[in-house]
């Protein structure tokens, strides 16, 4: 099946500081990725779709201006959390959607811990 | 608009049996499709099989099958002969409108299955 990475897998920061997170699609090009935040013990909530070369699409809630999404080419996407607070503390997964089966797969998922 | 409800918080099963983990969803779409993820206590998400509506016949991959009955909106994930590996969080998910919602999945709440030796 088709692979997508992310990185990093966990990361501990202060309070105010910016968390990048990168999601790589490894043997396929993805125009459309997007990103979900999970809470423990609970189901997947779509944060943002981002398109390749386009501005990313938030939903409703999501602060854009906080997480900052860049999806410069069709391999690779980014998550930056911006002035991160304890709150922001989440597991955080991407997904990269293969065009010919319209199939989302996930990556590993990055563990944000603000201290 | 699409929901997904999984009505089972927690199923338990004996090592080399079969599971069946219910999926319901509710669409106005008439074209959509149907996903089911498995996600280990490690976090990642693992593509399990996909039943697209105009399938006639039931998805199968490997020890997994998708009973799908279309006329009661509903999309069940069948494991036949449990491993121990097979403990984990099942997510079953929509895709509506096939591509007219810009792909979005809309996920259930997740059934949490464990596998006893």
């Amino acid at each position: 099946g088709a692979v997508v990475s992310q990185h990093p897998s966990r990361v501990i920061c202060k309070s105010g500081t910016s968390v990048k997170i990168e999601c790589r699609s490894l043997d396929f090009q993805a125009t459309t990725m997007f990103w979900y935040r999970q809470f423990p013990k609970q189901s997947l909530m779509l944060m943002a779709t981002s398109n390749e070369g386009s501005k990313a699409t938030y939903e409703q809630g999501v602060e854009k201006d906080k997480f900052l999404i860049n999806h410069a080419s069709l391999t690779l996407s980014t998550l930056t959390v911006t002035s991160a607070h304890p709150e922001d503390s989440s597991f955080y997964i991407c997904s990269a959607r293969d065009q010919g089966t319209d199939t989302q797969y996930f990556g590993p998922g990055t563990r944000l811990t603000v201290l | 608009a699409q929901k997904i409800t999984q009505t089972q918080p927690g199923m338990f099963v004996q090592e080399k049996e079969a599971v069946t983990l219910d999926c319901t969803y509710d669409t106005s779409d008439q074209s959509y499709g149907l996903f089911w993820y498995k996600q280990p206590s490690s976090g990642e998400m693992i593509f399990l099989i996909y039943q697209g509506s105009y399938d006639e016949q039931n998805a199968t991959e490997g020890r997994y099958s998708l009973n799908f009955q279309k006329a009661r909106k509903s999309a069940n994930l069948v494991i036949s002969a449990s491993q121990l590996g097979d403990s984990a969080m099942y997510f079953c998910a929509m895709m509506g409108a096939w591509g007219g919602s810009n792909y979005k999945l809309t996920f259930g709440k997740g059934t949490l299955l464990t596998v006893n030796p």
